[in-house]
């Protein structure tokens, strides 16, 4: 069974990076599937911030894409997300996620909340 | 930017009942939509892609249909675990969701 564990840090000041990394068990990502991330700000709706495959072809929301990079480490089976230059808005729980082709996501991490706050 | 619009924002049913959900998008994805389940605290979960599609494991109760800019979710026979808050997902051009759908008891 496909598990995805998120971690990182809980807190980040403003203007700084956040650093997430997805921890992939149960299959290797070197086998194929986008791996990506979505977030939630707390109360809200969902957002996609972007996949990536294995060969490191992304696909990033147009909106962050300017402030977002994705990497992925076939040898740790797991993937990475960095975002630059947080504002109070980046606050969200950030989820891991496998996808279905480059569409739906078929598996999802717990999700690790992020503030961004001085 | 494809903009998915679900209605209602809430609905109240009770146990047994048949609803609907529905989910507009401003322009024409064919069928490229999923539908979402999520509990408080808890990580949404695939129930439905290709707009009609029934994910493994998920039950029967749920379908999908549509295609173009008009989708609907159905939950037939309303079970306890069905309380919930439901999310379409469009992936024709990159990915966007609705703004959810919260389903409560009456």
């Amino acid at each position: 069974q496909v598990q995805l564990q998120e971690s990182g840090p809980g807190l980040v000041k403003p203007s700084e990076t956040l650093s997430l990394t997805c921890a992939v068990s149960g299959f290797p990502i070197s086998s194929g599937y986008y791996w990506g991330w979505v977030r939630q700000p707390p109360g809200k709706g969902l957002e996609w911030i972007g996949g990536i495959y294995h060969t490191g072809d992304t696909y990033n929301n147009p909106t962050l894409k300017s402030r977002v990079t994705l990497s992925v480490d076939t040898s740790k089976n797991q993937f990475s997300l960095k975002l630059r230059s947080l504002t109070a808005t980046d606050t969200a729980v950030y989820y891991c996620v496998r996808l279905r082709g480059t569409g739906s996501y078929s598996f999802w991490g717990q999700g690790t909340l992020v503030t961004v706050s001085s | 930017d494809i903009q998915m619009t679900q209605s209602p924002s809430t609905l109240s049913a009770s146990m047994g009942d048949t609803v609907t959900i529905t989910c507009r998008a401003s322009q024409g994805i064919s069928s490229w939509l999923a539908w979402y389940q999520q509990k408080p605290g808890k990580a949404p979960k695939l129930l439905i892609y290709k707009a009609s599609t029934l994910e493994d494991g998920v039950p029967s109760r749920f379908s999908g249909s549509g295609s173009g800019t008009e989708f609907t979710l159905t939950i037939s026979s309303l079970q306890p675990d069905d309380f919930a808050t439901y999310y379409c997902q469009q992936y024709h051009s990159f990915h966007t969701f609705g703004q959810g759908t919260k389903l409560e008891i009456k």
